[in-house]
Parts: C-alpha cells; sequence; structure tokens
C-alpha cells in the first residue's frame, strides 16, 4: 500500500462547480504539500501545511493531523484549472518528500 | 526571474549512451532535487543535494550520476546501466523561511529511447 493515498484519481466537473480532492497517508510527518502540475509538465507548489487551513484565492487546503487527511478545495472551477493536483509528504524528520500518484482534474466549459 | 532552468526539454539516447540533463537554479537554494515521473506513478527520487560537494542516494539511484560542483547546477547523468530510462525528469529546489517551506520545479526533460 502506498504511504501517500489520492481520490479521486480522476475528475471532470463543470465549469462553477465545487471541486474537492482527497489525500490520505499512513506515516507521521512534519509537513503536506499540495502541488499542480499543467499538461506540459511543469509543477507549482500550491500550498505546504502542517496544521489547519490554508486559502489563496479560490483554493482552500486543510489538514487534519489525527486522521492523517487532507484535502484541497476549489470553488468556483474554471477550465484553466484544469491539471494533475498531486500531494507530497514530508515524513517527521526526513529530507525526502513522498508523493501521491496525481489526481488529473478536467474542467469543462 | 528567478527559477529553475532544465535542458533540454527532450533528449533522445541511444543504447549504451550516458546522457546528461542539465539543471540551474538561480535562487540561492541549498537544496537540490531530481525526480522521475512515469505514467500512473508518483514522482520518485533519484538523488538529493542539501549544500555543494555534497549529495545523497534516493530511491531510485541506480543507473544515475550527479555532481553539486556549483550551488546553482545540479547535473544528472543516466548511464547505460540505467536499463529503463524512458521517464520525464524534473529538478527541484526547496526555500525554507522559518517553518515554512516551498518547492520550485524546473520545466522537465523528457528522455526518450531510441
Amino acid at each position: 500500500k502506498n504511504e501517500v493515498e489520492q481520490s479521486p484519481q480522476n475528475l471532470t466537473a463543470q465549469e462553477g462547480e465545487f471541486i474537492t480532492i482527497n489525500c490520505s497517508y499512513s506515516v507521521g510527518i512534519s509537513a503536506l504539500h499540495w502541488l499542480q502540475q499543467h499538461p506540459g509538465g511543469g509543477i507549482v507548489s500550491l500550498f505546504m501545511l502542517s496544521s489547519g487551513k490554508k486559502k489563496h484565492g479560490r483554493l482552500i487546503a486543510t489538514i487534519n493531523i489525527q486522521e492523517k487527511h487532507s484535502s484541497l478545495h476549489i470553488t468556483a472551477s474554471h477550465p484553466r484549472d484544469s491539471a494533475v493536483y498531486i500531494c507530497a509528504v514530508r515524513k517527521g524528520g526526513s529530507e525526502k518528500l513522498v508523493f501521491g500518484k496525481g489526481t488529473k482534474l478536467t474542467v469543462n466549459p | 526571474d528567478g527559477g529553475i532552468t532544465q535542458s533540454p526539454k527532450y533528449l533522445f539516447r541511444k543504447e549504451g549512451q550516458n546522457v546528461t540533463l542539465s539543471c540551474e537554479q538561480n535562487l540561492n537554494h541549498d537544496a537540490m532535487y531530481w525526480y522521475r515521473q512515469d505514467p500512473g506513478q508518483g514522482l520518485r527520487l533519484i538523488y538529493y543535494s542539501q549544500i555543494v560537494n555534497d549529495f545523497q542516494k534516493g530511491d531510485i539511484a541506480e543507473g544515475y550520476s550527479v555532481s553539486r560542483e556549483k550551488k546553482e547546477s545540479f547535473p544528472l547523468t543516466v548511464t547505460s546501466a540505467q536499463k529503463n530510462p524512458t521517464a520525464f525528469y524534473l529538478c527541484a529546489s526547496r526555500a525554507l523561511h522559518g517553518d515554512q517551506e516551498t518547492q520550485y520545479f524546473g520545466p522537465g526533460t523528457r528522455l526518450l529511447v531510441l
């Protein structure tokens, strides 16, 4: 079993819909990252969380350390949000990140 | 503009050939990383370097080598010992600000075997 699991694998939505992508992990962590990978391959960092909740524009990320779970929400989704969203965790004390397989989001106009 | 550059964008390797992927950053970051991405899989760590003249093997280092002679540069060589090199390779660096960290990624190099 992978240490980081994301769901769903694929998600199709209509423009304007509220999107939720989930990430569960099975190890102790010091930080969790949400990343966005565009079709060309480039990856952009969205959030780093160690507790609570963060918001940036239409994106909201939450983490529940006790339940080992994080969610990424997109409000008022737009076709330009279409990308692969990747969850990654830093195990406590480690230099390495462990990555989920990603969630491919397609937002149709 | 600060960032990470990778070259080339596409690279073709012949059997038995070593190839080197370039990674340069002007962000003044100490920590740099090489990842491999295969379809349907998460990124996997090949090598990382926390400081100049030092680097450590990641989870899939066999068939690869790196150097870190300058802070700005972290080239990856895919040797002939890597039997399945076809993949998308991403270079990254890490910024630390107090307890906040941010990952920066290059645009990637797609390696194909002829």
